[in-house]
């Protein structure tokens, strides 16, 4: 089944505790990107990837790191969270170039930073 | 500085209604306008349009793109209370910019 995998679905932390959200997805896309949720200001991006070694700055990259070493992973880490980061946050992947250049996305991951 | 306002921020209907939402947009480098929608989960997408005037259709749902005047509306037809979610759409050229979205509440 083509699907985007994110983990943990959940997530608690401290202030300060370094944490990784993994993002999987096994379509062979290209693309892959990550967004916040947030009432009100809806979805904006944090960061996204073209293609492996490839990550370039979205809307609200402030805090958070991203690397693509495989073409499938594409991890949000949070070097030291703090509770503005309280959010619930989305994996998507879509082809580079073709017929549609839509996003599929992952079941989101709801993070709490007390 | 790119953005995407949509219109109305919610909307309650009864079943069987029909309902127009919109999508104003302001971005360089257009490459696609798209919709989702988003109950309460993942967003799943609906429509991608990228050529102004050309409807896209699926079932009850259809969306035109008009590029000229920058916007783009999604209308549902003989509304369910399935329809009921948030509307969201999206553009931009890898870097998305996403509207606020659309709540739409159906009542039976």
């Amino acid at each position: 089944e083509a699907q985007v995998t994110q983990n943990p679905r959940y997530l608690i932390t401290v202030t300060g505790k370094k944490l990784t959200v993994t993002c999987s997805q096994n379509m062979n896309h290209e693309y892959m990107s990550w967004y916040r949720q947030d009432p009100g200001l809806g979805l904006r991006q944090i960061y996204y990837s073209m293609n492996v070694e490839v990550t370039d700055k979205g809307d609200v990259p402030e805090g958070y790191k991203v690397s693509r070493k495989e073409k499938r992973n594409f991890p949000l880490i949070l070097e030291s969270p703090s509770p503005n980061q309280t959010s619930l946050y989305f994996c998507a992947s879509s082809l580079v170039e073709g017929a549609t250049y839509e996003q599929y996305f992952g079941p989101g991951t709801r993070l709490t930073v007390t | 500085e790119d953005k995407v306002v949509q219109s109305p921020l919610s909307l309650v209907v009864h079943e069987g209604d029909t309902v127009t939402l919109n999508c104003s947009y302001e971005v360089t480098n257009f490459r696609s306008l798209l919709w989702y929608k988003q109950e309460k989960k993942a967003p799943t997408f609906l429509f991608m349009l990228t050529s102004s005037g050309i409807e896209k259709k699926s079932g009850r749902l259809s969306s035109i793109l008009d590029k000229k005047e920058l916007f783009s509306i999604l209308n549902i037809t003989a509304t369910q209370t399935g329809d009921s979610a948030v509307y969201l759409c999206a553009t931009g050229t890898y870097k998305y910019i996403f509207g606020t979205g659309t709540r739409l509440k159906v009542l039976a």
